[in-house]
């Protein structure tokens, strides 16, 4: 079955960095996109950016330009988001996704199940 | 800037119908939407994709229409296992843009 498994909880001092990992399995790799959202405690859902598989192209959110970088590994089936520049308020729980699309509609699905990163000193 | 509004919650007693809204801004009115459930702790998932659509292993008492600029997501025969947050969510396909998500909608079962 298609799975995105995440890398584990990180806990970062404000101005650090923070790097989290999604490996996917059950399905060909380069033919999606891998897309991360992030939900701030009892908030809703962010999206945050998406990266091409095939291509490394990648969109991200303009709040979050210049910080943040996402990239794929095609040949162990994994995607990575860096953050740089951490401050208290990107304390979330970060989740990737499988970006399925259409010449129309873009969604998210299966999804990982989440990193907690803390930002505190 | 686009924008998805949904009320923050809504509630139904077991087996009653509901329906939760999603009004779109204009920019991104004319695009499909999609739903997630996010069950309490845990991550969220695919529950209606382009307006009506539901994935393999959604049950079909879950229903999402689409008229104008407004979306609206329907549960019938509503199960305590259905207290969640639901988000509907849309892409800003100008220019590649982004994608937008609603506030949420924090559903009880009474």
């Amino acid at each position: 079955q298609v799975q995105l498994v995440q890398s584990g909880a990180e806990v970062k001092n404000p101005g650090a960095s923070v790097k989290v990992s999604c490996k996917s399995s059950g399905y060909n790799f380069i033919s999606y996109g891998i897309t991360w959202v992030r939900q701030a405690p009892g908030q809703g859902l962010e999206w945050m950016g998406w990266i091409s598989a095939n291509n490394g192209n990648t969109n991200y959110a303009q709040n979050l330009q210049g910080r943040l970088t996402m990239t794929t590994d095609t040949s162990t089936s994994i995607a990575y988001m860096e953050l740089r520049s951490l401050r208290s308020d990107d304390t979330a729980v970060y989740y990737c996704a499988r970006l399925v699309r259409n010449r129309l509609n873009i969604w998210f699905d299966p999804w990982g199940q989440g990193t907690l990163v803390t930002v505190s000193s | 800037q686009s924008v998805l509004t949904q009320p923050p919650s809504a509630s139904g007693t077991p087996g009653q119908r509901v329906t939760i809204s999603c009004s779109a801004s204009s920019n991104i009115g004319s695009s499909p939407v999609n739903w997630y459930q996010q069950l309490p702790g845990t991550a969220p998932k695919l529950l209606i994709y382009s307006n009506n659509q539901r994935p393999s292993g959604v049950p079909d008492r879950f229903s999402g229409s689409k008229s104008g600029t407004s979306a609206s997501l329907a549960i019938s025969g509503l199960q305590s296992e259905d207290e969640a947050d639901y988000y509907c969510a849309a892409w800003d396909d100008r220019l590649n843009g982004p994608v937008v998500f609603g506030g949420g909608t924090k559903l009880t079962v009474l």
